[in-house]
Protein backbone atom coordinates (compact mmCIF):
# COMPACT_ATOMS: atom_id res chain seq x y z
CA UNK A 1 0.00 0.00 0.00
CA UNK A 2 0.97 3.83 -0.04
CA UNK A 3 4.16 4.77 2.52
CA UNK A 4 5.53 7.81 3.54
CA UNK A 5 9.44 7.30 5.00
CA UNK A 6 10.81 10.18 6.79
CA UNK A 7 14.21 10.58 7.52
CA UNK A 8 16.32 11.77 10.18
CA UNK A 9 13.71 10.63 13.35
CA UNK A 10 15.76 12.54 15.58
CA UNK A 11 17.82 15.84 14.34
CA UNK A 12 20.29 18.16 16.71
CA UNK A 13 21.39 21.37 15.39
CA UNK A 14 23.24 24.67 17.26
CA UNK A 15 21.34 27.33 16.90
CA UNK A 16 21.98 29.19 13.44
CA UNK A 17 22.88 25.68 11.65
CA UNK A 18 20.53 24.42 8.79
CA UNK A 19 18.38 21.68 8.79
CA UNK A 20 16.86 19.48 6.61
CA UNK A 21 14.48 16.49 6.74
CA UNK A 22 13.76 14.20 3.98
CA UNK A 23 11.13 11.89 3.35
CA UNK A 24 9.72 9.72 0.12
CA UNK A 25 7.06 8.33 -1.05
CA UNK A 26 5.56 5.35 -2.38
CA UNK A 27 2.29 6.35 -5.15
CA UNK A 28 3.66 8.01 -8.35
CA UNK A 29 0.26 9.70 -8.26
CA UNK A 30 0.44 11.50 -5.34
CA UNK A 31 0.18 15.61 -6.29
CA UNK A 32 0.34 17.41 -2.79
CA UNK A 33 2.86 17.53 0.11
CA UNK A 34 2.67 19.05 3.60
CA UNK A 35 4.77 19.92 6.23
CA UNK A 36 3.26 19.83 9.55
CA UNK A 37 5.11 20.84 12.58
CA UNK A 38 3.82 19.46 15.81
CA UNK A 39 5.21 21.46 19.28
CA UNK A 40 4.38 19.64 22.51
CA UNK A 41 0.65 19.07 23.94
CA UNK A 42 -0.56 20.58 20.75
CA UNK A 43 -2.18 19.51 17.52
CA UNK A 44 -0.05 19.34 14.45
CA UNK A 45 0.20 22.68 12.25
CA UNK A 46 0.35 23.11 8.72
CA UNK A 47 3.98 24.70 8.22
CA UNK A 48 4.70 24.86 4.23
CA UNK A 49 3.07 22.64 1.14
CA UNK A 50 4.01 21.72 -2.42
CA UNK A 51 1.98 20.50 -5.08
CA UNK A 52 3.66 18.42 -7.93
CA UNK A 53 3.33 20.89 -10.48
CA UNK A 54 6.66 23.04 -8.85
CA UNK A 55 10.05 22.06 -7.69
CA UNK A 56 10.34 24.38 -4.96
CA UNK A 57 8.68 26.56 -2.29
CA UNK A 58 10.22 29.28 -0.02
CA UNK A 59 8.60 30.89 2.91
CA UNK A 60 10.79 33.22 4.82
CA UNK A 61 13.46 30.35 6.47
CA UNK A 62 11.42 27.17 5.60
CA UNK A 63 11.62 25.69 1.93
CA UNK A 64 10.32 22.54 0.33
CA UNK A 65 11.87 20.64 -2.42
CA UNK A 66 10.62 18.08 -4.77
CA UNK A 67 11.48 15.60 -6.68
CA UNK A 68 9.00 13.76 -8.64
CA UNK A 69 11.02 11.72 -10.75
CA UNK A 70 12.77 10.24 -7.31
CA UNK A 71 9.56 10.40 -5.31
CA UNK A 72 11.43 12.52 -2.34
CA UNK A 73 10.82 16.23 -1.01
CA UNK A 74 12.91 17.98 1.76
CA UNK A 75 11.89 20.67 4.10
CA UNK A 76 14.58 23.10 4.62
CA UNK A 77 14.80 25.25 7.95
CA UNK A 78 17.87 28.04 7.66
CA UNK A 79 19.05 29.76 10.79
CA UNK A 80 17.34 27.52 13.18
CA UNK A 81 16.19 29.25 16.22
CA UNK A 82 15.34 27.53 19.50
CA UNK A 83 11.34 27.87 18.58
CA UNK A 84 12.08 25.74 15.42
CA UNK A 85 12.76 22.71 18.20
CA UNK A 86 9.26 20.25 17.54
CA UNK A 87 8.52 17.04 15.81
CA UNK A 88 7.73 17.93 11.79
CA UNK A 89 5.78 15.69 10.11
CA UNK A 90 5.73 14.95 6.27
CA UNK A 91 2.85 13.61 4.29
CA UNK A 92 1.94 12.39 0.84
CA UNK A 93 -1.89 13.07 -1.03
CA UNK A 94 -3.05 10.19 -2.80
CA UNK A 95 -6.70 8.57 -3.81
CA UNK A 96 -8.20 11.44 -6.17
CA UNK A 97 -10.81 13.62 -4.86
CA UNK A 98 -11.67 11.70 -1.77
CA UNK A 99 -7.94 10.60 -1.15
CA UNK A 100 -6.16 11.04 2.11
CA UNK A 101 -2.79 11.93 3.22
CA UNK A 102 -0.33 9.44 4.20
CA UNK A 103 2.34 10.64 7.08
CA UNK A 104 5.57 9.70 7.68
CA UNK A 105 6.58 9.01 11.20
CA UNK A 106 7.89 12.39 12.72
CA UNK A 107 11.24 13.88 13.01
CA UNK A 108 12.09 15.55 16.11
CA UNK A 109 14.34 18.54 15.61
CA UNK A 110 16.25 19.93 18.69
CA UNK A 111 17.67 23.54 18.34
CA UNK A 112 19.84 24.01 20.96
CA UNK A 113 21.13 27.46 21.72
CA UNK B 1 -13.51 31.32 14.14
CA UNK B 2 -12.64 28.70 17.00
CA UNK B 3 -11.22 26.27 13.65
CA UNK B 4 -11.58 22.58 15.47
CA UNK B 5 -12.58 22.62 18.72
CA UNK B 6 -11.90 18.89 20.13
CA UNK B 7 -13.84 17.60 23.81
CA UNK B 8 -12.46 16.01 26.34
CA UNK B 9 -8.45 17.22 26.78
CA UNK B 10 -7.78 14.44 28.75
CA UNK B 11 -10.03 10.89 29.56
CA UNK B 12 -9.11 7.62 31.23
CA UNK B 13 -11.21 5.23 30.77
CA UNK B 14 -11.52 1.32 32.28
CA UNK B 15 -11.31 -1.71 29.56
CA UNK B 16 -15.16 -2.45 28.55
CA UNK B 17 -16.44 1.50 29.09
CA UNK B 18 -17.33 3.41 25.74
CA UNK B 19 -17.17 7.15 25.51
CA UNK B 20 -17.61 9.46 23.03
CA UNK B 21 -14.87 11.90 21.53
CA UNK B 22 -16.07 15.24 20.20
CA UNK B 23 -15.05 16.93 17.03
CA UNK B 24 -16.56 20.23 15.79
CA UNK B 25 -15.74 22.75 13.89
CA UNK B 26 -16.75 25.72 12.55
CA UNK B 27 -15.43 26.98 8.87
CA UNK B 28 -17.70 25.38 6.97
CA UNK B 29 -15.45 22.21 5.89
CA UNK B 30 -17.00 19.47 4.06
CA UNK B 31 -14.39 16.55 4.72
CA UNK B 32 -13.33 15.98 8.63
CA UNK B 33 -11.29 13.13 9.64
CA UNK B 34 -10.20 11.07 12.81
CA UNK B 35 -6.31 10.09 13.66
CA UNK B 36 -4.75 8.86 16.13
CA UNK B 37 -1.29 9.14 17.20
CA UNK B 38 1.12 7.10 18.82
CA UNK B 39 4.70 7.40 20.04
CA UNK B 40 7.10 6.26 16.58
CA UNK B 41 3.71 5.62 14.82
CA UNK B 42 3.06 9.28 13.27
CA UNK B 43 -0.54 10.22 12.14
CA UNK B 44 -2.94 7.13 11.44
CA UNK B 45 -6.14 7.53 9.59
CA UNK B 46 -9.30 6.18 11.64
CA UNK B 47 -12.29 7.27 9.94
CA UNK B 48 -13.38 10.08 7.72
CA UNK B 49 -16.60 11.83 6.33
CA UNK B 50 -16.45 13.51 3.05
CA UNK B 51 -20.01 15.63 4.15
CA UNK B 52 -23.12 14.91 6.32
CA UNK B 53 -24.13 11.38 5.87
CA UNK B 54 -20.87 10.08 4.64
CA UNK B 55 -18.21 8.23 6.40
CA UNK B 56 -15.67 5.55 5.43
CA UNK B 57 -13.00 3.66 6.70
CA UNK B 58 -9.56 4.83 6.94
CA UNK B 59 -6.32 2.69 8.04
CA UNK B 60 -6.89 1.50 11.79
CA UNK B 61 -10.92 1.57 11.77
CA UNK B 62 -11.64 -1.43 14.25
CA UNK B 63 -13.14 -0.83 17.19
CA UNK B 64 -14.39 2.80 16.54
CA UNK B 65 -17.31 4.01 14.97
CA UNK B 66 -18.18 7.51 13.44
CA UNK B 67 -21.27 9.06 12.35
CA UNK B 68 -21.91 12.69 10.13
CA UNK B 69 -25.18 14.06 10.80
CA UNK B 70 -24.28 17.58 10.81
CA UNK B 71 -21.43 19.48 8.42
CA UNK B 72 -20.27 20.80 12.35
CA UNK B 73 -19.57 17.58 14.37
CA UNK B 74 -18.06 14.22 13.68
CA UNK B 75 -17.92 12.26 16.83
CA UNK B 76 -15.89 8.88 17.61
CA UNK B 77 -17.24 6.46 19.08
CA UNK B 78 -15.16 3.75 21.06
CA UNK B 79 -17.64 0.89 21.99
CA UNK B 80 -15.75 -1.41 24.29
CA UNK B 81 -12.10 0.51 25.32
CA UNK B 82 -9.25 -1.70 25.20
CA UNK B 83 -5.94 -0.80 26.46
CA UNK B 84 -4.76 -0.87 22.76
CA UNK B 85 -6.50 2.27 22.11
CA UNK B 86 -4.42 4.59 24.72
CA UNK B 87 -3.13 6.77 22.07
CA UNK B 88 -3.76 10.83 21.35
CA UNK B 89 -6.91 11.01 19.42
CA UNK B 90 -6.46 14.50 16.46
CA UNK B 91 -9.99 15.88 14.41
CA UNK B 92 -8.94 17.48 11.11
CA UNK B 93 -11.07 19.61 8.71
CA UNK B 94 -10.61 20.82 5.55
CA UNK B 95 -12.72 22.65 2.54
CA UNK B 96 -10.74 19.96 0.17
CA UNK B 97 -8.83 16.66 1.16
CA UNK B 98 -5.94 17.68 0.93
CA UNK B 99 -4.88 20.44 3.35
CA UNK B 100 -5.70 19.60 6.71
CA UNK B 101 -6.21 21.48 9.61
CA UNK B 102 -6.10 19.87 13.49
CA UNK B 103 -8.00 20.26 16.70
CA UNK B 104 -5.80 20.66 19.56
CA UNK B 105 -6.03 16.51 20.69
CA UNK B 106 -7.75 14.60 23.07
CA UNK B 107 -5.26 12.51 25.03
CA UNK B 108 -6.98 8.80 26.42
CA UNK B 109 -5.40 6.52 28.54
CA UNK B 110 -7.30 3.13 28.88
CA UNK B 111 -6.60 0.80 31.74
Amino acid sequence: GENVEQHPSTLSVQEGDSAVIKCTYSDSASNYFPWYKQELGKGPQLIIDIRSNVGEKKDQRIAVTLNKTAKHFSLHITETQPEDSAVYFCAAYYGGSQGNLIFGKGTKLSVKP
Amino acid sequence: NAGVTQTPKFQVLKTGQSMTLQCAQDMNHEYMSWYRQDPGMGLRLIHYSVGAGITDQGEVPNGYNVSRSTTEDFPLRLLSAAPSQTSVYFCASTSRPDTQYFGPGTRLTVL
